[in-house]
């Protein structure tokens, strides 16, 4: 059975405070990893998606990173709008399900 | 605008009483899905759809129906709504089974 956590379920930094948030996986065969961001009340907003070991993808302040048992989402010099609730999840190489993450939910205080 | 709708955005109802959740998009994408969003369980598959008339179970399907006979809608249909059912609910989209785009959430209560 596929199977997503993340780390840490909360994580506070100070404005400009770079770190970064941990997706574990185990899947029988991955087809793709998924990163969304969520405000509240609102639906997931994709970020990236990474297909094998190695690859690395970035977008303004986050660049996302994948190996063969967990990805990372590194965030520089983080700012008060990147506060959300990130999700990562997984397909397999059946690729028609989606497992998601439970989240981690990032507040960046200015 | 590309966009993915569901309708209502909020409906509270009482157990047993039938219910159906819109959902629709305009991106002309084939795979379209729901999930629900449950605090400390995270979003879980309830159905997806690859296209017209192709449905299946995702990890949650128990109490849900859903028909997929038109590519732009997906309805989430609780023939007997019951409390365990309250939840935040999402309808997603995605050309081929690749990135999702998601609608804005229906919350739903079952009292």
């Amino acid at each position: 059975e596929d199977q997503v956590t993340q780390s840490p379920e909360a994580l506070r930094l100070q404005e400009g405070e770079s770190s970064s948030l941990n997706c574990s996986y185990t899947v029988s065969g991955l087809r793709g990893l998924f990163w969304y961001r969520q405000d509240p009340g609102k639906g997931p907003e994709f970020l990236f998606t990474l297909y094998s070991a190695g690859e690395e993808k970035e977008k303004e302040r986050l660049k996302a990173t994948l190996t063969k048992k967990e990805s990372f989402l590194h965030i520089t010099a983080p700012k008060p709008e990147d506060s959300a609730t990130y999700l990562c999840a997984v397909q397999d190489n059946y690729g028609q399900n989606f497992v998601f993450g439970p989240g981690t939910r990032l507040s960046v205080l200015p | 605008e590309a966009q993915v709708t569901q309708n209502p955005r909020y409906l509270i109802t009482v157990t047993g009483k039938k219910l159906t959740v819109t959902c629709s998009q305009n991106m002309n994408h084939e795979y379209m899905s729901w999930y629900r969003q449950d605090p400390g369980l995270g979003l879980r598959q309830i159905y997806y759809s690859m296209n017209v008339e192709v449905t299946d179970k995702g990890d949650v399907p128990e109490g849900y129906k859903v028909s997929r006979k038109e590519k732009r809608n997906f309805p989430l249909i609780l023939e007997s709504p019951s409390p365990n059912q309250t939840s935040l609910y999402f309808c997603a989209s995605s050309r081929g089974n690749n990135e999702q785009f998601f609608g804005p959430g229906t919350r739903l209560t079952v009292l």
